[in-house]
Order: C-alpha cells, then sequence, then structure tokens
C-alpha cells in the first residue's frame, strides 16, 4: 500500500514570514495530492489539491509543488497570517478497481506568531 | 455546509456501553470512510465502504464494526467502549470526479 511521511510535525513561525510543509509517498500509482486545513475541533478541509500530472499549482497565498520522480509533494503558504494557525494534514490518492483509498500524513500544526 | 451530514455531534458515555454513529455521504457519493482522531493525533483510517460493500479496513478494533445501507448512509457502531475510544469520529465520502474527501463534522465521542 501507500506510505505518506509529513514533516516537520510543528512548525512556528513569525506573522508575514513562509512556511513549508513537505510530504513524501511510496506509490508511483497515486496521482492525485489534496491538503487539508484543520483547525481546533472542527473538520479538515479541503486548500489546494495538485494532480500527478501537473508540478506546481498556486491559490492566492498558497501554493503546492510536485516532483513526480522523487515523489515528494510540498505546501508553501506565504505572507502567514494568524488565521493560518491550523493542523495541516497532506493525502495521497490512490487508485484501485475498489474505488479511491486516500493516505493521510500525520499532520503539521502550524503556529503563526503575531 | 459539506453535504456530509454525521450524527450526534456529541456523545457521552460510559465505559462497557455501545454507541452507533451515523453518517450520511453527500449526494451522489458512492464511497463512505471512517477516521478515528484521538486528542493532538493524526486521522486514523478505519474503515471505507462503496455502494454498499466494505472495501478497505485499517486499524479497526474488533469491538468496532460498520455497514453502509442501501441508501448509502452509514454507520459505525462501538461496543465495550473503554477510555482510550475518546476520540472525534470523522466520516467522509468521495465520488466519481470528485476533488479529494469531503469531511463531515465529526462527532465527539467522551467515554467516562
Amino acid at each position: 500500500g501507500e506510505n505518506v511521511e509529513q514533516h516537520p510535525s510543528t512548525l512556528s513561525v513569525q506573522e508575514g514570514d513562509s512556511a513549508v510543509i513537505k510530504c513524501t509517498y511510496s506509490d508511483s500509482a497515486s496521482n492525485y495530492f489534496p491538503w487539508y486545513k484543520q483547525e481546533l475541533g472542527k473538520r479538515p478541509q479541503l486548500i489546494i489539491d495538485i494532480r500527478s500530472n501537473v508540478g506546481e499549482k498556486k491559490d492566492q497565498r498558497i501554493a503546492v509543488t510536485l516532483n513526480k520522480t522523487a515523489k515528494h509533494f510540498s505546501l508553501h503558504i506565504t505572507e502567514t497570517q494568524p488565521e493560518d494557525s491550523a493542523v495541516y494534514f497532506c493525502a495521497a490518492r490512490r487508485r484501485s478497481n475498489t474505488g479511491n483509498q486516500f493516505y493521510f500524513g500525520t499532520g503539521t500544526s502550524l503556529t503563526v506568531i503575531p | 455546509d459539506s453535504g456530509v451530514t454525521q450524527t450526534p455531534k456529541h456523545l457521552i458515555t460510559a465505559t462497557g456501553q455501545r454507541v452507533t454513529l451515523r453518517c450520511s455521504p453527500r449526494s451522489g457519493d458512492l464511497s463512505v470512510y471512517w477516521y478515528q482522531q484521538s486528542l493532538d493525533q493524526g486521522l486514523q483510517f478505519l474503515i471505507q465502504y462503496y455502494n454498499g460493500e466494505e472495501r478497505a479496513k485499517g486499524n479497526i478494533l474488533e469491538r468496532f464494526s460498520a455497514q453502509q445501507f442501501p441508501d448509502l448512509h452509514s454507520e459505525l457502531n462501538l461496543s465495550s467502549l473503554e477510555l482510550g475510544d475518546s476520540a472525534l469520529y470523522f466520516c467522509a465520502s468521495s465520488g466519481v470526479g470528485t476533488r479529494g474527501y469531503t469531511f463531515g463534522s465529526g462527532t465527539r465521542l467522551t467515554v467516562v
């Protein structure tokens, strides 16, 4: 099966600085990589995603990059704000004949210090 | 509202008891997934159903079971509850052509 590793587990940045979270995956059959943001006590919410045929995708202050050869993908948040503080999960989707199967990283707790 | 409905939102019960958590997937989604999230922990995959059939199992205890009904809603049954079962239980759904999972708001289970 797939194995997704995520680093770092915790990250503190000053407001306005950038934050980078990195994930690696093991199964070359994985073809879709979403990122979720989870605020305390709330449900994970999809914030950005990237498909395996794309190397980079950007949405305002958030960007995701994918290196298929190295099997790693990263989340980049620029000009961080206190409301970016949350736990972020990466995931890899592997298609099979039984449907989609998502594998999650262990999460990164991001704290943006005002 | 994500379109995935979970009930109840909160549940407090005693050790040894049995509870049932319910999930209605987003309209049109055939796959339902259950996850357990303990305090400060990641998302632990429990089980997946696709159109009524079990498709994948994760770290689900034998005391736990689930099913998906013909109307596609799913129930997660937790029995012989222990203090360590206290957690947030999330249901998620996905469908053909949909992006990622859509998570429900979760059920917070507290075992006392």
